[in-house]
C-alpha cells in the first residue's frame, strides 16, 4: 500500500457546476477525514467517518458540500453548485484508530479545485 | 479562543542553528499532539507524534509537551536550507477529531 491517494489532484470548474472527489485511504485505516486549506491557512475540518459511519460535519460547511464513505473504504467529497469561494485545496487523510494512541493522520496529495 | 494557536512567523534561523516551534491549545483534556512539515503547495507530512508529558527525540528533532501549560513545542537542530517550510502543530482532542494551527512558516537562512 502505498498510501493516501486522492484523484483528481486538480480540478478547473466553471461556478454553479457540480464536482466529486475520491479518496482511497491507507488500507485498514477505519478513520478518514477531509479538511480544506487555502493559502496561509492550516487545514480546516470539514467532516469525518468511522469505518463507514459519518461522525461530524462542521458546522461552517454548507448544505452544497456532501461526503460519503460506503463500506468503510474509499470516500467521496461532493460540492454542488460551486462558488469562487470553494476554491481551495482538499485534503483526505486516514488515521488508524480513533483514541488513545496510534491517531495520527496521513494525507493524501490533495485536490487543488480552481472554480472560475 | 482557537483551539490550536501557532505564531504565524516567519521565523527565520540560521543554517546549523537550532528552530524552535511554538504551539498552545485549549481543551485540556486533549490526548495526542503531531507536527506536520507543509512544504508550499505540497500535502501535510508527519514528522513527530508525541502523547506524554516530556520530551522524544527522532533525529533532529525533538518534541516537548508540558499538559499541565497546554503547550507543545518542536526543536529543530543543525537546521537546513531543506527544513525550510511550514510547520503545523495538530491536536487531538476530547470532541474526536484532529484539529490544526495555521502553522508557523520557518526560514533557514544559508
Amino acid at each position: 500500500d502505498t498510501g493516501v491517494s486522492q484523484d483528481p489532484r486538480h480540478k478547473i470548474t466553471k461556478r454553479g457546476q457540480n464536482v466529486t472527489f475520491r479518496c482511497d485511504p491507507i488500507s485498514e485505516h477505519n478513520r478518514l477525514y477531509w479538511y480544506r486549506q487555502t493559502l496561509g491557512q492550516g487545514p480546516e475540518f470539514l467532516t469525518y467517518f468511522q469505518n463507514e459511519a459519518q461522525l461530524e460535519k462542521s458546522r461552517l460547511l454548507s448544505n452544497r458540500f456532501s461526503a460519503e464513505r460506503p463500506k468503510g473504504s474509499f470516500s467521496t467529497l461532493e460540492i454542488q453548485r460551486t462558488e469562487q469561494g470553494d476554491s481551495a485545496m482538499y485534503l483526505c487523510a486516514s488515521s488508524p484508530r480513533a483514541g488513545g494512541r496510534n491517531t495520527e493522520a496521513f494525507f493524501g496529495q490533495g485536490t487543488r479545485l480552481t472554480v472560475v | 479562543q482557537k483551539e490550536v494557536e501557532q505564531n504565524s512567523g516567519p521565523l527565520s534561523v540560521p543554517e546549523g542553528a537550532i528552530a524552535s516551534l511554538n504551539c498552545t491549545y485549549s481543551d485540556r483534556v486533549s490526548q495526542s499532539f503531531f507536527w506536520y512539515r507543509q512544504y508550499s503547495g505540497k500535502s501535510p507530512e508527519l514528522i513527530m507524534s508525541i502523547y506524554s508529558n516530556g520530551d522524544k527525540e527522532d533525529g533532529r528533532f525533538t518534541a516537548q509537551l508540558n499538559k499541565a501549560s497546554q503547550y507543545v513545542s518542536l526543536l529543530i537542530r543543525d537546521s537546513q536550507p531543506s527544513d525550510s517550510a511550514t510547520y503545523l502543530c495538530a491536536v487531538y482532542g476530547r470532541d474526536d477529531k484532529i484539529i490544526f494551527g495555521k502553522g508557523t512558516r520557518l526560514h533557514i537562512l544559508p
